[in-house]
């Protein structure tokens, strides 16, 4: 069965950094490339970014929203997706949800408050 | 970047109703799209994917359609459970998802 699980939200001042954890079980990680989608309350879904898989160089790419700000790593050796947020805005709170490459799979999410 | 354009923004149905909502790309997608159903409080759920094959699991009343720069999401027949927000995703370029149709009971 296919699990993905986020970790990491919490609340951070405007200007403040934070690093959400996605632990990934069930497929096989390596070979996949996984997504960041969030959601800010009451609001639509928005895609954050993605990386590949060591296939394809672990290349990222991002939504011009996040770019320069947000970062996705990954650890093949340990199933996990990351997503570090910098210089965090008060317009990135949202639901954060990690998601498989294919969309399929989503995590339950995590909440990432931005307020002072 | 692609821009999915999704309508109607949200609509009043009743059980038993056939309810129809589109999507349409600001270019050419193939048939490289998705749809979501969420509830409150819960993460997407894949209905459809490459724009008109059934999720394994999902009732056979929803159905997809479509091909470019349109595509369509039916229910046949609207049940209880179907009160949700559908969403619309294109993953040919970077990935981008339409705007939302809520459907409420009327």
């Amino acid at each position: 069965e296919v699990q993905l699980v986020e970790s990491g939200g919490g609340l951070v001042q405007p200007g403040g950094s934070l690093k959400l954890s996605c632990a990934a079980s069930g497929f096989t990680f390596s070979g996949s490339a996984m997504h960041w989608v969030r959601q800010a309350s009451g609001k639509g879904l928005e895609w954050v970014g993605r990386i590949r898989s060591k296939a394809n160089s672990y290349a990222t790419e991002y939504a011009a929203s996040v770019k320069g700000r947000f970062t996705i790593s990954r650890d093949d050796s340990k199933n996990m997706a990351y997503l570090q947020m910098n210089s965090l805005k008060t317009e990135d709170t949202a639901v954060y949800y990690c998601v498989i490459t294919t969309f399929d799979y989503w995590g339950q999410g995590t909440l990432v408050t931005v307020s002072s | 970047d692609i821009r999915m354009t999704q309508s109607p923004s949200s609509l009043s149905a009743s059980v038993g109703d056939r309810v129809t909502i589109t999507c349409r790309a600001s270019q050419g997608i193939r048939n490289d799209l998705g749809w979501y159903q969420q509830k409150p409080g819960k993460a997407p759920k894949r209905l459809i994917y490459a724009a008109s094959s059934l999720q394994s699991g999902v009732p056979s009343r929803f159905s997809g359609s479509g091909s470019g720069t349109e595509f369509t999401l039916t229910i046949s027949s609207l049940q209880p459970e179907d009160f949700a927000t559908y969403y619309c995703l294109q993953h040919n370029s970077y990935p981008s998802f339409g705007g939302g149709t809520k459907v409420e009971i009327k």
